[in-house]
């Protein structure tokens, strides 16, 4: 079956911009991960969807971050007023209920000029 | 608290040689244990996992680890390593809590092969 997408694959903004930055997990995962990947660097969490439970946002590194997951499926991750150091490839992950194994997305490749 | 140690952070092996990869975690209790392999531009693939039972896993792309409690260790092994493998490659623990998971992934290792 179809995998995990993201989009885009990549996008190139102006630091000051909005981004927004989409995931479609597998079809019955129930569980969404977002997390930041810098160049060199492992993976940083961001934020943590699961059901209908409020997300773990304890990742997020300021407030200009934010995500939402509608119906429980689509979620999308926004960057507010872009930073030249929210450069990175951020790679969004899905689990199925009750199993721990994490499919991951291609990833969104984020530069801010 | 949890964490996850990858010692090496560059290795460089010969195209046929074998490879270990070392990863060393820190959990109270028994863990859900993975290793990743990222190709340049890609997502992560799982390359296998380890919930209970047999300590040693075997897993794709003809890769196995082995569970150490003792050592608290998951090393991934590989007897004859292709140049396709050159790659990077991420342990990662799991602890639950109130039923949901969290993933803890270590600084990854990047392999090289040389032909």
């Amino acid at each position: 079956g179809a995998g995990v997408s993201q989009s885009p694959s990549n996008k190139v903004t102006e630091k000051g911009k909005d981004v927004e930055l989409r995931c479609d997990p597998i079809s019955g995962h129930t569980a969404l991960y977002w997390y930041r990947q810098s160049l060199g660097q492992g993976l940083e969490f961001l934020i943590y969807f699961q059901g209908n439970s409020a997300p773990d946002k304890s990742g997020l590194p300021s407030d200009r971050f934010s995500a939402e997951r509608t119906g429980g499926s689509v979620s999308t991750l926004t960057i507010q007023r872009t930073q030249q150091e929210d450069s990175a490839v951020y790679l969004c992950a899905s689990s199925p209920p009750s199993a721990p194994e994490q499919f991951f997305g291609p990833g969104t490749r984020l530069t801010v000029l | 608290a949890q964490s996850v140690t990858q010692p090496d952070i560059h290795i460089t092996v010969s195209e046929g040689a074998s490879l270990e990869l070392r990863c060393n975690y820190s959990y109270g209790a028994t863990p859900y244990l993975f290793w990743y392999v990222q190709s340049p531009g890609q997502g992560l693939q799982l390359l296998l996992k380890y919930f209970s039972g047999d300590t040693l896993v075997q897993g794709i792309k003809g890769f196995e680890a082995e569970f150490k409690r003792s050592q608290s260790s998951f090393n991934l092994r590989k007897p004859s390593v292709h140049w396709s493998d050159a790659a990077e490659y991420f342990c990662a623990v799991v602890a639950t809590t109130s039923g949901t998971y969290h993933y803890i992934f270590g600084t990854g290792t990047r392999l090289k092969v040389l032909a």
